[in-house]
C-alpha cells in the first residue's frame, strides 16, 4: 500500500492505542488524511476528516493528527465495540486517486 | 436518510463482463461526486474509481484503468461501474460512496464480484 500503517494493535478496555499512518510528499503531505473504521459484513464508516475532525455522532474518544507526512488516530477509553479494522487514506497528487493504507486490526483484549 | 444501495455483483468468468449500480436516496445525488472502492478478500480497502457531479472529470486506479467505465445517471440517481476484461484480482466486495471535502460519506454496504471458471 502507498500508506503504511502497522497490520495490528492491542489493547485492553480503558486503554489508549494510537495507528499510524505513513505516507510521502505526494499524499499525507500536501492533502488532508480521512480515517475509516470497518467491520467485516458492513459499510465502512469515516472515523476522521480532514486530519482531525470528527463527523457528528462519532465519540470524542477518536482523535486524529497529522505531522508532515504521517497521521494518526488515538482512541481512548477503549471498549470491545472498538475491535475492527481501520484505514487512512488521502488525494494522492502524482497519481490522481486516493490511496489507502493497508489497514490496523484493532484487538480489545 | 442518506443510502446507498449496490447491486449486480455476482460469479463471472475470467475476461468477462458485469455492470454494477449504485441506488441513491436521501440527498440531491446530482448535487455530489461519487466513488467505488473494492476489497479483496483478506485484503485492504483499493480505491478504484471517482466521477464528479456532472461527470465532467474521472479518474480510475491504474489497476482498472482501460478495463473499467464509471458513469451515472443523476435522473436516475443512480452510479454504475461497467467492468470488462474482468481477472480474478478483481475479485472484491465493491462498494460506492458519496464524496464530500475528498472524504467518503457514507458507504453503501457492498455487492460481490467473484471472478472464477
Amino acid at each position: 500500500s502507498v500508506l503504511t500503517q502497522p497490520p495490528s494493535v492491542s489493547g485492553t478496555p480503558g486503554q489508549r492505542v494510537t495507528i499510524s499512518c505513513s505516507g510521502s510528499s505526494s499524499n499525507i503531505g500536501r492533502n488532508t488524511a480521512n480515517w475509516y473504521q470497518h467491520l467485516p459484513g458492513t459499510a465502512p464508516k469515516v472515523l476522521i476528516y480532514s486530519d482531525g475532525q470528527r463527523p457528528s455522532g462519532v465519540p470524542d474518544r477518536f482523535s486524529g493528527s497529522k505531522s508532515g507526512t504521517s497521521a494518526s488516530l488515538a482512541i481512548s477509553g477503549l471498549q470491545s465495540e472498538d475491535e475492527a479494522d481501520y484505514y487512512c487514506a488521502a488525494w494522492d497528487d502524482s497519481l490522481n486517486g486516493w490511496v489507502f493504507g493497508g489497514g490496523t486490526k484493532l484487538t480489545v483484549l | 436518510e442518506v443510502q446507498l444501495v449496490e447491486s449486480g455483483g455476482g460469479l463471472v468468468q475470467p475476461g468477462g463482463s458485469l455492470r454494477l449500480s449504485c441506488a441513491a436516496s436521501g440527498f440531491t445525488f446530482s448535487y455530489y461526486h461519487m466513488t467505488w472502492v473494492r476489497q479483496a478478500p483478506g485484503k485492504g480497502l483499493e480505491w478504484v474509481s471517482y466521477i464528479t457531479d456532472s461527470s465532467d472529470t474521472i479518474y480510475y486506479a491504474d489497476s482498472v484503468k482501460g478495463r473499467f467505465t464509471i458513469s451515472r445517471d443523476n435522473a436516475k440517481n443512480s452510479l454504475y461501474l461497467q467492468m470488462n476484461s474482468l481477472r480474478a484480482e478483481d475479485t472484491a466486495v465493491y462498494y460506492c460512496a458519496r464524496v464530500i471535502s475528498r472524504r467518503f460519506d457514507p458507504w453503501g454496504q457492498g455487492t460481490l464480484v467473484t471472478i472464477s471458471s
